[in-house]
């Protein structure tokens, strides 16, 4: 049973367009939702969390929105640039006992054309 | 030192070796995990220790494998009698307890192949 989903294995934008990277969930328990990015042979890099009572948190060009109601999250990215190119993965820490613990989506290959 | 450092890099052993993996976590950093990612997968839990103590163990380690965290520093990750379902990457990571808002510092993993 998987609790985070990322339903699009891959994207590909054009330099300078928006990337929005979607991911949904399916346990209410989650209380904290972040964003990692992954170069290859490399370890995932933390990029942006957001926590379950806000809709919206920005970081420069990362922007991530959470729908809590549709359980759905997404990472908009403006603009996107070479360098974005990577898998990014979605995770998800939930409340109470295990609040150590995140669970992660599969990831989307994120690919910018220049 | 600035992040999470994981030794060795990559290694490829013969199926039925013990092998042992190390990881130095950030040094403020009382929290450490251990995750495993397959291709295609995302990292999924493997172990968690506060200092010392192995708080956690998921289902996925078999009694092939075990974690130690001697004096809340470093850790290993042993391996025995190795099987080709164990070639994967290794993930170590470590946080502070504010994980929702900070996350974890994962470090760059070491890519096991067993042939």
């Amino acid at each position: 049973d998987q609790q985070v989903k990322q339903n699009s294995p891959s994207l590909s934008v054009q330099e300078g367009r928006i990337s929005i990277l979607n991911c949904d969930y399916t346990n209410s328990m989650f209380d904290y939702f972040l964003w990692y990015k992954k170069y290859p042979a490399e370890g995932p890099t933390f990029l942006i969390s957001i926590s379950s009572i806000k809709d919206k948190n920005e970081d420069g060009r990362f922007t991530v929105f959470l729908n809590k109601s549709a359980k759905h999250l997404s990472l908009h990215i403006v603009p996107s640039q070479p360098g974005d190119s990577a898998v990014y993965f979605c995770a998800a820490s939930a409340l109470g006992g295990s609040n150590y613990k995140l669970t992660f989506g599969k990831g989307t290959l994120l690919t910018v054309n220049p | 030192d600035t992040g999470v450092s994981q030794n060795p890099r990559h290694k490829i052993t013969k199926r039925g070796q013990n092998v042992t993996f190390r990881c130095d976590p950030i040094s403020e950093h009382n929290r450490l995990y251990w995750y495993r990612q397959t291709l295609g997968q995302g990292p999924e839990f493997l172990t968690y220790f506060q200092n010392e103590a192995q708080l956690e163990k998921s289902r996925l380690l078999s009694d092939r494998f075990s974690a130690e965290r001697p004096k809340g520093s470093f850790s290993t990750l042993e391996i025995q009698r190795t099987e080709q379902g164990d070639s994967a990457m290794y993930l170590c990571a470590s946080s502070l307890p504010l994980l929702g808002r900070y996350g974890y510092t994962f470090g760059s993993g070491t890519r096991l192949t067993v042939v």
